[in-house]
């Protein structure tokens, strides 16, 4: 059992470039959710969904899109990287919106 | 908004000695609340939680007891170990409005125990 599986771990962009982080599920969660983790701030949500086909904005969703077509996947674009996107990623997968939250490894993105 | 308070860090202390977490919160109505550790590399995994005014989460040693009256939800234990050194985070799940359902996190504060 995977549980949630973020890929890649390790990425290096250029300002401008833009690229996916992949989030999969075998949980059957209907929530799912991204956060960044940024030094000294904790964990702040990006954007989540609750389900299949509904997504919605978080705290800081500025410069990243999500779609949900299916309830095992969870994907967040950056459409053109920033320095200022720098960060770890966690995606979070939960059964329903109000219960307890299951995080994947994590993504370091670099933007130079 | 809702908002979450941890003590500044980070924390180095010896092993077997006492461990004290402070978090204090902002919320509207009764949100639940929840400490999570981030080993390094890894992803954050739920330590204990509390639900309601008065409870008492506890795992693996550690506890944290629900204060309504002080909005606040301390991590303790009382002999750390080497092992526990690692990062440590206070959230909570909001319970009303626009906040149902979503956490929020403290800054996180970073353990380190030497033997």
């Amino acid at each position: 059992n995977a549980g949630v599986t973020q890929t890649p771990k390790f990425q290096v962009l250029k300002t401008g470039q833009s690229m996916t982080l992949q989030c999969a599920q075998d949980m059957n969660h209907e929530y799912m959710s991204w956060y960044r983790q940024d030094p000294g701030m904790g964990l702040r949500l990006i954007h989540y969904s609750v389900g299949a086909g509904i997504t919605d904005q978080g705290e800081v969703p500025n410069g990243y899109n999500v779609s949900r077509s299916t309830t095992e996947d969870f994907p967040l674009r950056l459409l053109s990287a920033a320095p200022s996107q720098t960060s770890v990623y966690f995606c979070a997968t939960a059964r329903q919106e109000n219960t307890e939250a299951f995080f994947g490894q994590g993504t370091r993105l670099t933007v130079v | 908004g809702d908002s979450v308070t941890q003590m500044e860090g980070p924390v180095t202390l010896s092993e077997e000695a006492f461990l004290t977490i402070n978090c204090t919160y902002t919320a509207t109505g009764y949100p639940s609340l929840f400490w999570y550790v981030q080993y390094p590399g890894e992803g954050l995994q739920l330590l204990l939680k509390a639900t309601k005014a008065d409870d008492k989460g506890s795992n693996k040693g550690f506890e944290a007891t629900y204060r309504k009256e002080t909005t606040s939800f301390h991590l303790e234990k009382g002999s750390v170990q080497v092992s526990d050194s690692a990062v440590y985070f206070c959230a909570l799940r909001g319970a009303g409005g626009t906040s149902y359902g979503k956490l929020t996190f403290g800054q996180g504060t970073i353990l380190t125990v030497h033997p």
